[in-house]
């Protein structure tokens, strides 16, 4: 199985609303990445959970709160968004080995009102 | 950190082969190359990765030369369905990831 599942694939808020992104994958890789993709750009790095635990955060603002609950989940929690964070919000995973064979799920379209 | 450009744009025809080339002057000595591919809303799709010389696997080839300051994808026989974005990333082993800005092919019959 190779595949990284993401749920849900589409998701409307307001920006006093909490909600949460999700990520899955079985295929025993140990890290694993949020991104955020705004149109016609590439992916933006925001976090990489390297074994469980939080290697990288690129200066994210504190509304976006990661948490890897054990290696085959990845959640992504929302808080008090901005309407410029709207955007595709993309789960990767890597096997962990240095390797950058990067598996990405479909994405979460994700809107703010 | 190394910086990739690449081409804003590229047109190709059917069973051309194509050639995307990014250039990363600042490559470090750790840094390997990954391309993906990315259709309309959806998640990239890994194509090849690699550090120096050639890759090829079944779907395209990564030519490195000896200074490693650019790549170069290449597809053979493009179809119309290669129409898409394609990125070039630089990247170490401590995550410090650099994506190209992507390059649009539109493949025509």
């Amino acid at each position: 199985d190779t595949e990284v599942t993401q749920t849900p694939k589409h998701l409307v808020m307001g920006m006093t609303n909490k909600k949460s992104l999700k990520c899955e994958q079985h295929m025993g890789h140990r890290a694993m990445y949020w991104y955020k993709q705004k149109a016609k750009k590439p992916p933006e790095l925001m976090f990489v959970y390297s074994y469980e635990k939080l290697s990288i955060n690129e200066s994210v603002p504190s509304r976006f709160s990661p948490e890897c609950p054990n290696s085959s989940l990845l959640n992504l929690h929302l808080h008090a968004l901005q309407p410029e964070d709207s955007a595709l919000y993309l789960c990767a995973s890597t096997s962990g080995t240095g390797s950058y064979e990067q598996y990405f799920g479909p994405g979460t379209r994700l809107t703010v009102t | 950190l190394a910086k990739t450009t690449q081409p804003i744009s590229m047109d190709s025809y059917e069973g051309q082969e194509v050639n995307i080339t990014c250039s990363h002057n600042n490559i470090a000595t750790n840094d390997y190359i990954t391309w993906y591919q990315q259709f309309p809303s959806q998640g990239p799709r890994f194509i090849i990765q690699g550090y120096k010389t050639k890759v090829t696997n079944e779907v395209a080839s990564l030519f490195i030369p000896a200074d490693r300051k650019s790549s170069t994808l290449s597809l053979p026989r493009v179809s119309l369905s290669d129409t898409a974005v394609y990125y070039c990333l630089v990247g170490d082993s401590n995550y410090q990831l650099i994506w190209g800005a992507g390059t649009k092919l539109i493949i025509k019959p």
